[in-house]
């Protein structure tokens, strides 16, 4: 696609409830990420997917959370039993090549936990 | 660790006037990437302006530009002819030249008055 796509855009959910958050990125674009941004603060980077390559998990701040890429296509980013504290934007971003420069982001999707 | 600080949480300018973004971070790497991205109400990051860190040339794009101090490791961005679309909150981020992951600052919200 022409940029990065991420759905939904706002998702409401129960806590205790699990949701999977959806990342689509520009076609041929090999690196994915995702970011989370709670209310007026900057990123905080998740997780890292780099083609067929394990992937960087080491942002993912507990187990409940947990994402998945099958090779070079749309990622899923799942977080099980909502918690208040998950409550942020969660953007997806993806580069053509595995370095730091060449992000485009997506609009994000915001998460509300009540 | 790297760390990134935006100091100035909030600043207005006045329309056609010129505004400063101070950003300042930590790192023991030599060769690296800074970034100003914008942030406007629809989420969505957008890439503003980047600077290779073994460039002394300051980078500039359009009416953006920095001011790179790689000894005092501050990368301060001025917005010169302030127009109202530039509105948004401002980010300053870091990557490792060798890394993938960017290291972002809690941002500055710029105020554009007519």
């Amino acid at each position: 696609g022409a940029g990065v796509s991420q759905s939904p855009s706002n998702k409401v959910t129960e806590k205790g409830k699990d949701v999977e958050l959806r990342c689509d990125p520009i076609s041929g674009h090999t690196a994915l990420y995702w970011y989370r941004q709670r209310l007026g603060q900057g990123l905080e980077f998740l997780i890292y997917f780099q083609g067929n390559s394990a992937p960087d998990k080491s942002g993912l701040p507990s187990d409940r959370f947990s994402a998945e890429r099958t090779g070079e296509s749309v990622s899923t980013l799942t977080i099980q039993r909502t918690q208040q504290e998950d409550s942020a934007v969660y953007l997806c971003a993806s580069s053509l090549k595995d370095r730091g420069y060449g992000y485009t982001f997506g609009s994000g999707t915001r998460l509300t936990v009540v | 660790a790297q760390t990134v600080t935006q100091s100035q949480p909030e600043m207005s300018v006045q329309e056609a006037e010129t505004v400063t973004l101070s950003c300042t971070y930590d790192t023991s790497e030599s060769d690296y990437y800074l970034f100003w991205y914008k942030q406007p109400p629809s989420r969505q990051m957008i890439l503003v302006i980047r600077q290779e860190a073994y460039k002394q040339q300051n980078a500039t794009e359009n009416r953006f530009s920095v001011n790179f101090q790689k000894a005092a490791k501050s990368f301060s961005l001025k917005i010169s002819d302030s127009q109202l679309g530039d509105a948004a909150m401002y980010f300053c981020a870091y990557c490792w030249a060798a890394g993938n992951k960017l290291t972002f600052g809690g941002g500055t919200r710029v105020l554009v008055k007519p």
